[in-house]
């Protein structure tokens, strides 16, 4: 299957601090990406959908000012979590979907690892 | 009403026995179907995707009944490892993917 990464793994910071997450699809291009998360015993909760080159999808109730999304480039996606406070901490996943219908794997969605982000 | 239902469990059962989870969801146009297993404290990967005729990948079968917008997965000869959390998972025409609660699979010795 594809393979996406996510970095860092674990970040731990102060409250009022920024954090920025990496995602990548690193051997397929992926036009959208999807940032969700997860807190404990609770299922995945879709955050944003990210397509390359313009604006990210918010859900109802996520803040676009708190957690800017850029996706620069078909295969990099990026969540930053402004000033960070203690209810943030949570298991952030990203996930991204093969760009073409002729792959056997575009009806697929592929995660990456998560990041979790503890704010003291 | 949610979109994606499951019961959340846990399901408790010894090695070797056969459980099956249920899944419902209320989007009539929903196009793929997935279920997705999670183990504690990582991320999400697929199991298998589930066809209309129903498909079977060793011990497991998963069963799509889109009349009663019910999902199915039945896993036999259940092994300690198949211990997780099992996410039902619903796609519609759009790229968004609808993840069901899971059901959590304890498999005891």
């Amino acid at each position: 299957g594809a393979v996406v990464s996510q970095h860092p793994s674990r970040v731990i910071c102060k409250s009022g601090t920024s954090v920025k997450i990496e995602c990548r699809s690193l051997d397929f291009q992926a036009t959208t990406m999807f940032w969700y998360r997860q807190f404990p015993k609770q299922s995945l909760m879709l955050m944003a959908t990210s397509n390359e080159g313009s604006k990210a999808t918010y859900e109802q109730g996520v803040e676009k000012d708190k957690f800017l999304i850029n996706h620069a480039s078909l295969t990099l996606s990026t969540l930053t979590v402004t000033s960070a406070h203690p209810e943030d901490s949570s298991f952030y996943i990203c996930s991204a979907s093969s760009v073409s219908p002729q792959r056997s794997s575009y009806n697929e969605q592929f995660f990456g690892p998560g990041t979790r982000l503890t704010v003291l | 009403r949610k979109e994606v239902e499951q019961d959340p469990g846990p399901f408790n059962v010894p090695e070797g026995a056969t459980v099956a989870f249920n899944c419902t969801y209320s989007n009539s146009a929903s196009q793929s179907f997935f279920w997705y297993r999670q183990d504690c404290r990582k991320e999400p990967k697929l199991l298998m995707s589930v066809y209309s005729s129903g498909n079977e990948d060793g011990r497991f079968t998963a069963q799509l009944n889109r009349a009663s917008q019910y999902i199915s997965l039945l896993i036999r000869d259940s092994k300690l490892s198949d211990s997780a959390t099992y996410l039902c998972v619903v796609r519609d025409y759009g790229q968004n993917f609808v993840f069901g609660p899971g059901t959590r699979l304890s498999v005891l010795p």
